[in-house]
C-alpha cells in the first residue's frame, strides 16, 4: 500500500532562515510520481514539483530545492532565505503509475509553516 | 490562461438544503476530480470522472453526487447537507494517463452549513 508521511506538522522559522520540510513514502511499485503542493490562507493548492522514480536528480527553483534519495524513500524540500510569504501548509504526495487511466494521488497529512518577520 | 475555476468561493447553506458547487476547466483535461478538506486536514477524495465514466470512493457518503455534463464542467451536489460537511471542496483536473499527471487545483470553494 501506499503511504506519505510528513513528520512535521508545525514548523516555525524566522524570516531568512533555511527550512527543510521532509517526507517519507512507502510504494510497492517501481514506477511512481511525488509531488509537492503549496497551501497558502486563500486554500488553493498551488502545484511546486512533479517527480518521478527515475529521476532522482535534484532540482533547483530559486529559493526551493528539493533533494530526491530512493534508498531512504525520502522527497524533501528546502527553502533557502525564507520569506513570509512562504508561510503555508505544505503537501508531499505520491501517485503510482496504473492502468486506470486516472493519476490519483495520496497526500501526506502536511506541514504548516510559519515565517516569522 | 489555461485554469481551474470553482464557483461560489464562499456558499452558505441550510442544514438539509441540497446545495450544488461547481467547477469548470480551461485545461481540456480527460479527468475532473472533488475533494473535501477540513481543517488542518489533507485532502480527501470523494469522486473523480475519466470523462463521463463517474469513479466513487468507496468511504464517500451518498449524500454527496456528481454530474459531468461536459468536458469543461463538473458538478457536486450535497442532497441533504448536515454540520459535518462544513469543510473546503476543491476540484482538480489532470490529462489522465495513469503516468502520474498532476493533478491542477482550484481555489476551492468555503462551504458553511448553518
Amino acid at each position: 500500500a501506499q503511504k506519505v508521511t510528513q513528520a512535521q506538522t508545525e514548523i516555525s522559522v524566522v524570516e531568512k532562515e533555511d527550512v527543510t520540510l521532509d517526507c517519507v513514502y512507502e510504494t510497492r511499485d517501481t514506477t511512481y510520481y511525488l509531488f509537492w503542493y503549496k497551501q497558502p490562507p486563500s486554500g488553493e493548492l498551488v502545484f511546486l514539483i512533479r517527480r518521478n522514480s527515475f529521476d532522482e536528480q535534484n532540482e533547483i527553483s530559486g529559493r526551493y530545492s528539493w533533494n530526491f534519495q530512493k534508498s531512504t524513500s525520502s522527497f524533501n524540500f528546502t527553502i533557502t532565505a525564507s520569506q513570509v510569504v512562504d508561510s503555508a501548509v505544505y503537501f508531499c504526495a505520491l501517485s503510482e503509475a496504473n492502468m486506470n487511466r486516472d493519476d490519483k494521488i495520496i497526500f501526506g497529512k502536511g506541514t504548516r509553516l510559519h515565517i516569522l518577520p | 490562461d489555461a485554469m481551474v475555476i470553482q464557483n461560489p468561493r464562499y456558499q452558505v447553506t441550510q442544514f438539509g438544503k441540497p446545495v450544488t458547487l461547481s467547477c469548470s476547466q480551461t485545461l481540456n483535461h480527460n479527468v475532473m476530480y472533488w475533494y473535501q478538506q477540513k481543517s488542518s486536514q489533507a485532502p480527501k477524495l470523494l469522486f473523480h470522472y475519466y470523462d463521463k465514466d463517474f469513479n466513487n470512493e468507496a468511504d464517500t457518503p451518498d449524500n454527496f453526487q456528481s454530474r459531468r455534463p461536459n468536458t469543461s464542467f463538473c458538478f457536486l451536489d450535497i442532497r441533504s447537507p448536515g454540520l459535518g460537511d462544513a469543510a473546503m471542496y476543491l476540484c482538480a483536473t489532470s490529462f489522465g494517463t495513469g503516468s502520474g499527471e498532476t493533478q491542477y487545483f482550484g481555489p476551492g470553494t468555503r462551504l458553511l452549513v448553518l
